[in-house]
């Protein structure tokens, strides 16, 4: 059974700082990998989407990674903002594709001015 | 392009009542989700269509819940009777059958059952 693990829980940070969150999965045998970031009271907006073939993604100062052997990615987040700060969640989906994506619990960001 | 949308944002009902969840995926996509998020625990799968066809629906609770997509468009997932257990956050997201079948994510219905 597939369980996808996110640390840390939460994380609070100055403004600025360059920071990494982590996210494990059980069983490699995964399709894809998405990021996802949840404002509160709001839907997910997703990231990045690693493919199992990919090693990593970039879009502007968010970099993921993808080492599918040893079940693990991290986001890289580059010279933090406030406005950064929101739920990070990490999710896979497993070989086929199309099929259903398994969520971690999510990292609760807080960048301070 | 329009995004996802559901219907309604928020719903608060009594225990015993029924409630219909809406959601509109992006124009072209086949393959519609349904996933919820009850307090404190992580978003869990519902149930997956491709087209107007159930794919997976290996994550619901249990018979009160029922989804359909007629025509392969928009979805309804309807709870009856509610249950207090059944509040939290429902989200809807759809993904092209090609690709990389990244997922889209509605706004959610916050749903209450008193």
């Amino acid at each position: 059974k597939q369980e996808v693990t996110q640390i840390p829980a939460a994380l609070s940070v100055p403004e600025g700082e360059n920071l990494v969150l982590n996210c494990s999965f059980t069983d490699s045998a995964i399709y894809n990998l998405q990021w996802f970031r949840q404002d509160p009271g709001k839907g997910l907006t997703s990231l990045l989407l690693i493919q199992s073939s990919q090693r990593e993604q970039t879009s502007g100062r968010l970099n993921a990674s993808l080492d599918k052997s040893s079940g693990r990615s991290t986001l890289y987040i580059a010279a933090s903002q406030p406005g950064d700060s929101a739920t990070y969640l990490c999710a896979v989906t497993l070989s086929g594709g199309y099929n259903k994506l398994i969520f971690g619990a999510g990292t609760r960001l807080a960048v301070h001015p | 392009e329009a995004g996802v949308t559901q219907f309604p944002s928020h719903s608060v009902i009594e225990k015993g009542q029924t409630v219909t969840l809406r959601c509109d995926p992006i124009s072209g996509h086949d393959n519609l989700y349904w996933y919820r998020r009850v307090m404190g625990k992580e978003i869990k799968f519902l149930l997956h269509f491709v087209k107007e066809s159930k794919q997976d629906e290996s994550g619901m609770p249990n018979n009160r819940f029922l989804a359909e997509r007629t025509g392969g468009t928009y979805s309804t997932l309807k709870v009856q009777p509610a249950e207090l257990e059944d509040s939290g956050v429902y989200f809807c997201a759809s993904s092209q059958i090609f690709g990389s079948y990244e997922q889209y994510f509605g706004p959610g219905t916050r749903l209450t059952v008193t």
